[in-house]
């Protein structure tokens, strides 16, 4: 069973452009999730997707956003991107919404932002 | 309140010793507890769990201790190998209604090394 998939894996762009980052999650699962990765804050929660409904956001600003679509894959959007956005965005997926569903995460894309 | 604190930063072990790794908690509504494990390059991946009605939980050389009452929880790695080295991050989710997913809150994450 293949895990779950993120592409890209390296992106560089520009202060004030956009960037999209995408998820397959693993087949079947349902919810998707999206973290934030940094040295300096650790890993903290974007937010969650369960049939194509954000179901909780994390403190990050407007410019992140995100969606699901029918077959649970989902993207996040950042956009007017800040040097401080440079980080390890990790998606999750897990089989159904709720406490102590495991979350399988990708490998991440790594965000370098010049 | 809703922090997770973890401890220590990084930890060198020699092979075969135990490597123990401590996270504690202030929201009282957090009822399930993961470990997770991170090599280089790869995301996290989930190593064991516990949820708060037992106070250990073991699997294979793996262990999870739970105070419930001292609010703290801990990771024994018993036996530490090589292979083990990596970082690892306690979490901390609580149940947010049906339907919706847990939203992981991780410790800062541990650095462990283990030296030959």
């Amino acid at each position: 069973k293949a895990g779950v998939t993120q592409t890209p894996r390296y992106l560089i762009k520009t202060r004030g452009q956009q960037v999209t980052l995408s998820c397959s999650p693993i087949s079947g699962h349902r919810s998707v999730s999206w973290y934030q990765q940094t040295p300096g804050q650790g890993l903290q929660f974007l937010f969650e997707y369960f049939s194509e409904t954000q179901r909780n956001k994390g403190n990050f600003p407007g410019r992140f956003s995100g969606r699901q679509f029918s077959n649970s894959r989902s993207e996040m959007n950042v956009s007017t991107l800040e040097l401080g956005d440079s980080a390890l965005y990790l998606c999750a997926s897990s089989l159904r919404a709720g406490t102590y569903n495991e979350q399988f995460f990708g490998p991440g894309t790594r965000l370098t932002v010049l | 309140q809703q922090q997770v604190k973890q401890s220590p930063q990084s930890l060198i072990v020699q092979k075969g010793g135990i490597s123990i790794i401590n996270c504690a908690y202030e929201n009282t509504a957090f009822d399930y507890f993961p470990w997770y494990q991170q090599f280089p390059g790869k995301g996290p991946a989930l190593l064991i769990a516990i949820r708060p009605d037992v106070s250990e939980k073991k699997e294979g050389r793996f262990t999870i201790s739970f105070n419930k009452s001292a609010k703290q929880f801990s990771l024994h790695i018993m036996d530490s190998q090589p292979g083990d080295s990596a970082t690892y991050f306690c979490a901390a989710s609580m149940y947010s209604g049906t339907g919706t997913a847990s939203k992981l809150t991780f410790g800062t994450g541990t650095r462990l090394q283990v030296t030959l």
